[in-house]
């Protein structure tokens, strides 16, 4: 079945950097986009970024811009979300989602399959 | 950024009631709404895109409705595994924003 797998979270000191990824399967990865939303302890959802499905278009959220940047290896069928300069709120479960719409070019849409999160926690 | 603003913040029923949970848009988006299901500890669950339709094995208690900024989104008989927080996003203009989600509790 359809499914994401992410790892890579852990504990890392303020202004310390950490490799999210996420594993896909059961889907022809390449040809779907692949947005990262977080969520704070006891918060809501905050969409982090999406990736295009060929990896040529990234936007993020202005919270994490020229911070946070996603990246894909198609051939791995993986997506990777690098967390540099991390701060205290950036402590969050940390999701990948599926876009929903084949080979859409600026993937905006809403998300139809999402991993179980990885935990990032930012404190020194 | 878009605001999406859910009301109330949390609402308590009992089993076979109806629930109504509201968001409303800080500008139009036309339909580029969708619901959330989130139970603790477990992973956000699309039910509902373009503002009205229902995923694919998504139980037909659920249903959304509005267009442009206010949006609804209505459980017609609350059943036990429907306690969870909801969550509506827009995803009409990026940054893709999500309301602040809406608790319901077993009265």
């Amino acid at each position: 079945q359809v499914q994401l797998v992410e790892s890579g979270g852990g504990v890392v000191q303020p202004g310390g950097s950490l490799r999210l990824s996420c594993a896909a399967s059961g889907f022809t990865f390449s040809t779907y986009g692949i947005h990262w939303v977080r969520q704070a302890p006891g918060k809501g959802l905050e969409w982090v970024g999406v990736i295009s499905f060929d990896g040529v278009n990234k936007i993020y959220a202005d919270s994490v811009k020229g911070r946070f940047t996603i990246s894909r290896d198609n051939s791995e069928n993986t997506s990777f979300l690098q967390l540099t300069s991390l701060r205290p709120e950036d402590t969050a479960v940390y999701y990948c989602a599926k876009d929903p719409v084949l080979t859409a070019g600026t993937p905006s849409h809403y998300m139809d399959v999402w991993g179980k999160g990885t935990t990032v926690t930012v404190s020194s | 950024a878009i605001r999406m603003t859910q009301s109330p913040s949390s609402v308590s029923a009992s089993i076979g009631e109806r629930v109504a949970i509201t968001c409303r848009a800080s500008e139009d988006i036309r339909s580029y709404v969708a619901w959330y299901q989130q139970k603790p500890g477990k992973t956000p669950k699309l039910l509902i895109h373009t503002a009205s339709t229902l995923r694919s094995g998504v139980p037909s208690r659920f249903s959304g409705s509005g267009s442009g900024a206010d949006f609804t989104l209505t459980i017609s008989s609350l059943q036990s595994e429907d306690f969870a927080t909801y969550y509506c996003q827009q995803y009409y203009a990026f940054p893709q924003t999500f309301g602040q989600g809406t608790k319901v509790n077993i009265e």
